[in-house]
């Protein structure tokens, strides 16, 4: 059994197109994130999720926005997707160990990636 | 806000050989962890640090939290091609570091 889950694991699509990515996660955390790997492997979060509330949004376009219908999901939409959108892009979770602050990290579980490719 | 430097960036190895790979942080880290990432894999957690000074080891892997808690340091003894990946410290709101990929020379 998978634990963190995310689909699609490979999207190509064209320039100016909407596109998400879904991600689940079954270890009954209380965290989930989204991170983009670009070419040079540097791993960068982009948004945090706490409860199904926003803790983490890094400098991100407006373009990404995501969304948590339960603490077990969360999924990210991109509108108007560009050539620099290309990337493999990660979900994680894990449990938080001192709420919203996060203070403490605990150990993250990631999903396989999805190699986003705009073309 | 916190930085970190991870060095060196890139680790070419012979088999059979040690090396070490190092985090420096510009300010006091509350824990640290390791992450490995195979080449097209997700990154993996390896271990945390938490108190000054701290040493922690997995078979060839020795691990290490300074005293000041402003760094950390991952050494691999008799490196193999298993070893093969980029290794990751991680730290605040599990921000990653840039890593360090290792390649092996066998």
């Amino acid at each position: 059994d998978t634990a963190v889950s995310q689909t699609p694991k490979y999207l190509v699509t064209q320039m100016g197109n909407d596109k998400s990515i879904k991600c689940e996660q079954n270890l009954g955390h209380d965290t989930m994130y989204w991170y983009k790997q670009d070419s040079k492997k540097f791993l960068k979060i982009m948004f945090s999720y706490n409860n199904k509330e926003l803790i983490i949004n890094e400098t991100v376009p407006n373009r990404f926005s995501p969304k948590s219908p339960d603490k077990a999901h969360l999924n990210l939409h991109i509108n108007s997707l560009e050539l620099g959108d290309s990337a493999v892009y990660f979900c994680a979770s894990s449990q938080a160990a001192t709420g919203v602050f996060l203070i403490m990290n605990t150990e993250a579980f990631f999903g396989q990636g999805t190699r986003l490719t705009v073309v | 806000g916190q930085q970190v430097m991870q060095i060196p960036q890139y680790q070419h190895v012979q088999e059979g050989e040690d090396f070490t790979t190092y985090c420096n942080s510009s300010t006091t880290l509350s824990n640290i962890q390791w992450y490995k990432q195979r080449p097209g894999g997700h990154p993996v957690f390896l271990i945390q640090l938490v108190k000054s000074g701290e040493v922690k080891k997995q078979k060839r892997l020795t691990f290490q939290f300074g005293e000041a808690k402003k760094n950390s340091s991952l050494h691999i003894t008799a490196t193999q091609t298993t070893d093969v990946g980029t290794y990751f410290c991680v730290y605040y709101k599990l921000s990653f570091g840039a890593g360090t990929t290792v390649t092996v020379r066998a």
